[in-house]
């Protein structure tokens, strides 16, 4: 049982250029979050989707975009990538009932330059 | 508006010191939880407790307690007999009813450090 995994788990870009970030849940989790880490900032939520098919903005949406074509994965795009988001990317998933607990991935670093 | 704020950024303790790491929360909401989260310097987040709104017992597992006060919006953590293995950085979060589907609102984290 893996959990949550998120690839790559390291990558630098340059500015300009795009890439996604694959997350793949294995507890069949309805719920799917994709959070911004950044020192002294906490964790920021950029998108989430509640079911397959489903996405919408969270804190930090601008220079993203994601989807979520099937229920276990959850891709966070960077269309053109800029320094402002040299950050490490956590993915999380939660089950639908009550407030329970996030189960987040090892993060993604990503530096770009 | 939802706030966390974690006023302590950074705290270094001796070990087999105790510890008092400090979340003050705002909501309006009536119904919410709150959670702790550590991260360890390998940096993955790993839950620690979950706390609703309508349950202000305090909670103890082993060396770890919390304190939930309504009164005044905290719910603080408190490690006692700290050990190095202590050392990463804490973050409060907070989940109300009303919000994007669960999603938790951060502090910024206390980073303690413990020394042998």
């Amino acid at each position: 049982n893996a959990g949550v995994t998120q690839t790559p788990k390291f990558r630098v870009l340059k500015t300009g250029q795009s890439m996604t970030l694959l997350c793949a849940q294995d507890m069949n989790h309805e719920y799917m979050y994709w959070y911004r880490q950044d020192p002294g900032m906490g964790l920021r939520l950029i998108h989430y989707s509640v079911g397959e098919g489903t996405t919408a903005k969270g804190e930090v949406p601008d220079g993203y975009n994601v989807s979520r074509l099937k229920k276990q994965n959850f891709l966070l795009g960077l269309e053109s990538a800029a320094p402002s988001q040299t950050s490490v990317y956590f993915c999380a998933s939660r089950i639908v009932t009550g407030n329970s607990p996030l189960h987040f991935g090892n993060g993604t670093r990503l530096t770009v330059t | 508006a939802q706030k966390v704020t974690q006023a302590q950024t950074e705290i270094s303790v001796v070990e087999k010191e105790d510890v008092t790491l400090d979340c003050v929360y705002e909501t309006r909401d009536t119904t919410y939880y709150l959670f702790w989260y550590k991260q360890p310097p390998s940096g993955e987040l790993v839950f620690l407790i979950r706390r609703n709104s309508f349950d202000e017992q305090n909670e103890i597992s082993g060396r770890y307690s919390w304190n939930f006060q309504k009164s005044t919006s905290s719910f603080n953590f408190t490690i006692t007999a700290s050990q190095v293995v202590d050392s990463a950085v804490y973050f409060c979060a907070l989940s109300a009813y009303g919000g994007s589907q669960g999603n938790l609102i951060f502090g910024k984290g206390t980073k303690l450090s413990v020394k042998p």
